[in-house]
C-alpha cells in the first residue's frame, strides 16, 4: 500500500524559505518509471503543480516558479524535500505530494496522493 | 503552454442523473497524458481516469472518460449522493515539460 505524508511549518513569513518534506512508503523512489510529485491549492482555488523529480533524479519544475523551487531525494529514507525560496502571501496554499507513475500506461497520472500540509504566508 | 478549460464551472443535478464535464486544451494534446480527479472538500485529489479512456484502481464503472485532439469528457451515468465534488482535468506535456490542471468544474446536488 502506497503512503504519502506531508510535513513542514505551517506558519512562514514574507521573504523566508519554504522547505517541505513529503514522507512515503510502499514503493521506492529508484525504481524505474515511478515519481513524486509536488501540488499546491491556494484556499478556494484551483490545483497547480510545483515540480516532479523522477527515479532517474531528472527534475522538472513548473516554468513560472523555476526559479524559487528546488527539489532533493534521499532514496534511503524514502523522502523527497521541496524548497520555495522569496515566500510571499499570495504562496498561502494547502501542499500536496503525490505517487506518479511515468511508466506506460498510467503516463504521469498521480495515483496517490498525501493528504496535504497547509502553509500560511504572513508576518 | 497548453491551458485546459473546463465547463461548466458549476453543474447543479441530481442523483440519479447523468454528469457531462468537459475539458478542452488550448491546443491538441495526447490523450495518453490526460487524467481526471476528483476533489471532496478537505480532502486529496483522487485519481479517477488517466489516458483519458481508462479507470483508474478501485473506480466504480458509472465514471468514464472519453475525448482526443482537443476535447475531453468526463461523463458519471448515473450519479450517486458521493459524487457531488470539484473535478479536475489535467494534462502532462513536454515543450515544456510540465503538468497543466484545467479550473475544476463543481458538481453540486440540485
Amino acid at each position: 500500500q502506497i503512503t504519502l505524508k506531508e510535513s513542514g511549518p505551517t506558519l512562514v513569513k514574507p521573504t523566508q524559505t519554504l522547505t517541505l518534506t513529503c514522507t512515503f512508503s510502499g514503493f521506492s523512489l529508484s525504481t524505474i518509471g515511478v515519481g513524486v510529485g509536488w501540488i499546491r491549492q491556494p484556499p478556494g482555488k484551483a490545483l497547480e503543480w510545483l515540480a516532479l523529480i523522477s527515479w532517474d533524479d531528472n527534475k522538472r519544475y513548473n516554468p513560472s516558479l523555476r526559479t524559487r523551487l528546488s527539489l532533493t531525494k534521499d532514496t534511503s529514507k524514502n523522502q523527497v524535500v521541496l524548497t520555495v525560496t522569496n515566500m510571499d502571501p499570495v504562496d498561502t496554499a494547502t501542499y500536496f505530494c503525490a505517487h506518479i507513475v511515468i511508466a506506460a500506461p498510467v503516463r504521469y497520472a498521480m495515483d496517490v496522493w498525501g493528504q496535504g500540509t497547509t502553509v500560511t504566508v504572513s508576518s | 503552454e497548453i491551458v485546459l478549460t473546463q465547463s461548466p464551472g458549476t453543474l447543479s443535478l441530481s442523483p440519479g442523473e447523468r454528469a457531462t464535464l468537459s475539458c478542452r486544451a488550448s491546443q491538441t494534446v495526447s490523450s495518453s497524458y490526460l487524467a481526471w480527479y476528483q476533489q471532496k472538500p478537505g480532502q486529496a485529489p483522487r485519481l479517477l481516469i488517466f489516458g483519458a479512456s481508462s479507470r483508474a484502481t478501485g473506480i466504480p464503472d458509472r465514471f468514464s472518460g472519453s475525448g482526443s485532439g482537443t476535447d475531453f469528457t468526463l461523463t458519471i451515468s448515473r450519479l450517486e449522493p458521493e459524487d457531488f465534488a470539484v473535478y479536475y482535468c489535467q494534462h502532462y506535456g513536454n515543450s515544456p515539460d510540465m503538468y497543466t490542471f484545467g479550473q475544476g468544474t463543481k458538481l453540486e446536488i440540485k
